[in-house]
């Protein structure tokens, strides 16, 4: 079974520039976060989407960060403009269902964002 | 205060050696628990799910005390294959999988 896939891994952008990541979950996985992991911390999110609705976007920057969910399936995350702060890893995850007790987040492995 | 605290490490331990890694967490509300394992430069998996009665996988043993909302995860034995970043994970129902900040473990030959 396929996992999460991200795309790209890597990215380098001038500040100021636009960028966007994408994200297809593993079928089946109706809940889809987006988290930025910043050097030497735990991931931190910025968007959570229970199929296409984004139930959680308390922690996304609004000014510059968007992401969408169209059809409830894979996901884009674009910042525009970037800023050198934004530099970190973007991490998608998938979960089954909202259930307690044994829900597991799968990771894809992430695009890493360079910002100069 | 962050809602998941753990300790900062980095720990750096002998092969064959037993270490423990701590883990508080500030929602009394928290339904699920978890260590996840990062590797350097690679995305975090789920090491083990932690409940209440504690539970045991191979070396690896994880407790929960929902009293004093703490978590540990006990290394018996340590390879140099364990050394990673450990992540503690709260799950709140209908919410989201809260991550603390990460301990690095170093297994050493």
């Amino acid at each position: 079974e396929a996992g999460v896939v991200q795309s790209p891994r890597y990215k380098i952008i001038e500040k100021k520039q636009p960028v966007a990541f994408w994200c297809n979950p593993i079928s089946g996985h109706n809940t889809l976060y987006w988290y930025r992991q910043n050097l030497g911390q735990g991931p931190e999110l910025l968007i959570r989407y229970e199929n296409e609705e984004a139930v959680d976007d308390s922690q996304l920057p609004k000014d510059r960060f968007s992401a969408e969910r169209l059809k409830g399936v894979d996901s884009t995350l674009k910042i525009q403009p970037a800023e050198l702060g934004d530099s970190a890893v973007y991490l998608c995850a998938s979960s089954f269902g909202q259930g307690a007790g044994g829900t597991e987040a799968f990771f894809g492995q992430g695009t890493r964002l360079t910002v100069v | 205060r962050k809602e998941v605290e753990q300790d900062p490490g980095p720990f750096n331990v002998p092969e064959g050696a037993t270490v423990a890694f701590n883990c508080t967490y500030s929602n009394s509300a928290s339904q699920s628990f978890f260590w996840y394992r990062q590797d350097c430069r690679k995305e975090p998996k789920l090491l083990m799910s932690v409940y209440s009665s504690g539970n045991e996988d191979g070396r690896f043993t994880a407790q929960l005390n929902r009293a004093s909302q703490y978590i540990s995860l006990l290394i018996r034995d340590s390879k140099l294959s364990d050394s990673a970043t450990y992540l503690c994970v709260v799950y709140n129902y209908g919410q989201n999988f809260v991550f603390g900040p990460g301990t690095r473990l170093s297994v050493l030959p």
